[in-house]
This record gives C-alpha cells, sequence and structure tokens, in this order.
C-alpha cells in the first residue's frame, strides 16, 4: 500500500503570497489532519477533514484552510503568507478520526517564507 | 480540558542504558493515549497505543509503556538503548469527550555511545 504523500517536498515563498499544499492519504482512509511543525512551538494541530467535512480545528487564524475532495485527498492553503508561517507541514491519514485510530503520516512540505 | 506534559525536552541515555521517557496527562474521562516518534528528516510514526484494553501496552523496536491511572502517567520504556532509538517521542491523549487530539511537546532522545 502506499504511503502518504505530500507534495511539493520543498518550498519557497515570499511574505504576502498565498501556497495551497497538497495531501494524499493512504488509500481506503477518510481522514486527514494536518500539523504545523515547528522548533520553537513544537507539532501543533491545524485541522481535521472527514469525509470531506471538517471536523476540528486548532488554534491557527483565518489565513489558514483547507478542504477535502471526495477521493479524501486534501489541500492546505495559507494566504498571506508571514515570516512565523515557516515550518514543516505534516499531513496524516487514518481510518476514521484521528482520535481514535493510528495515524500515518507524510514526509512533509517544508515551507520557507522570505 | 485535556492536556499532555512530557518531561524533559531533550533525555540522554548512553547505549545499552534504560530508556524511560515521561507523559503524564489530565483527562476526566477514560483516555486513549499514544506514542509516536519521529525519526530525523520523516513523519511520525506510531509506537504503540492504549485504549483501555491492557494496561502494559507493548509497541515496536522494543518499546512498551505502562498506563497507571491511579499516577495519571504512560511513561515509554525500552530495556536497552540502540543508537537507532534517537528521534523525538510525542505522546498524545484523547478520549470520547474530545473530539481533537491533544500532543505533547514532545521529547529529543540522544543516545551516547
Amino acid at each position: 500500500k502506499a504511503g502518504v504523500t505530500q507534495t511539493p517536498r520543498y518550498l519557497i515563498k515570499t511574505r504576502g503570497q498565498q501556497v495551497t499544499l497538497s495531501c494524499s492519504p493512504i488509500s481506503g482512509h477518510r481522514s486527514v489532519s494536518w500539523y504545523q511543525q515547528t522548533p520553537g512551538q513544537g507539532l501543533q494541530f491545524l485541522f481535521e477533514y472527514f469525509s470531506e467535512t471538517q471536523r476540528n480545528k486548532g488554534n491557527f487564524p483565518g489565513r489558514f484552510s483547507g478542504r477535502q475532495f471526495s477521493n479524501s485527498r486534501s489541500e492546505m492553503n495559507v494566504s498571506t503568507l508571514e515570516l512565523g508561517d515557516s515550518a514543516l507541514y505534516l499531513c496524516a491519514s487514518s481510518l476514521d478520526l484521528a482520535r481514535l485510530y493510528e495515524q500515518y503520516f507524510g514526509p512533509g512540505t517544508r515551507l520557507t517564507v522570505t | 480540558a485535556q492536556s499532555v506534559t512530557q518531561l524533559g525536552s531533550h533525555v540522554s541515555v548512553s547505549e545499552g542504558a534504560l530508556v524511560l521517557l515521561r507523559c503524564n496527562y489530565s483527562s476526566s474521562v477514560p483516555p486513549y493515549l499514544f506514542w509516536y516518534v519521529q525519526y530525523p528528516n520523516q513523519g511520525l510514526q506510531l509506537l504503540l497505543k492504549y485504549t483501555s484494553a491492557a494496561t502494559l501496552v507493548k509497541g515496536i523496536n522494543g518499546f512498551e509503556a505502562e498506563f497507571k491511572k491511579s499516577e495519571t502517567s504512560f511513561h515509554l520504556t525500552k530495556p536497552s538503548a540502540h543508537m537507532s532509538d534517537a528521534a523525538e517521542y510525542f505522546c498524545a491523549v484523547s478520549s470520547d469527550s474530545n473530539y481533537q487530539l491533544i500532543w505533547g511537546a514532545g521529547t529529543k532522545l540522544i543516545i551516547k555511545p
């Protein structure tokens, strides 16, 4: 079974721009969660999508948004990028809700904002 | 509200020594508890999880964790550390009353030769 894939793996953007990151979950998994990981703040939960519906949302500003498609693939978007958005963005998929089931993580997208 | 505390942002042990990574949680209802590991430049991987079946949970790579309700702890142990165990370890908690998985800050495990 193919693992969770994330594209692109690396991205450099300028302040004020917007960015879209993509995540393809493991086949059959219905839940996709997104996390931001930085050295200072650690691992922070962004949101979880389950069957195309946002089920949970972390404490991030509205500039961070996401969606999930009918094939469970997910995208997250960050608008008006700030320097502090530089981070590793991790996507994880699970069979069902992430709070109960094992999550399988992708390798992440390293976003650098200059 | 639920919370997770991992004691020690960095833990250093010698190769062959006991590994003990501490995790304490707060939850007013029976929790689900997880340990994940992140190797350098990789995503996270599940080590083990507790879902009330047995208090001593065995995971991959020789790790195990014991759920102690009276101490609200779920510490991760391994009898003998290997160089390949060097990674960051995350503890997480959820429950039927909380729709979100709550993550600890992580503990970096350093193995000395």
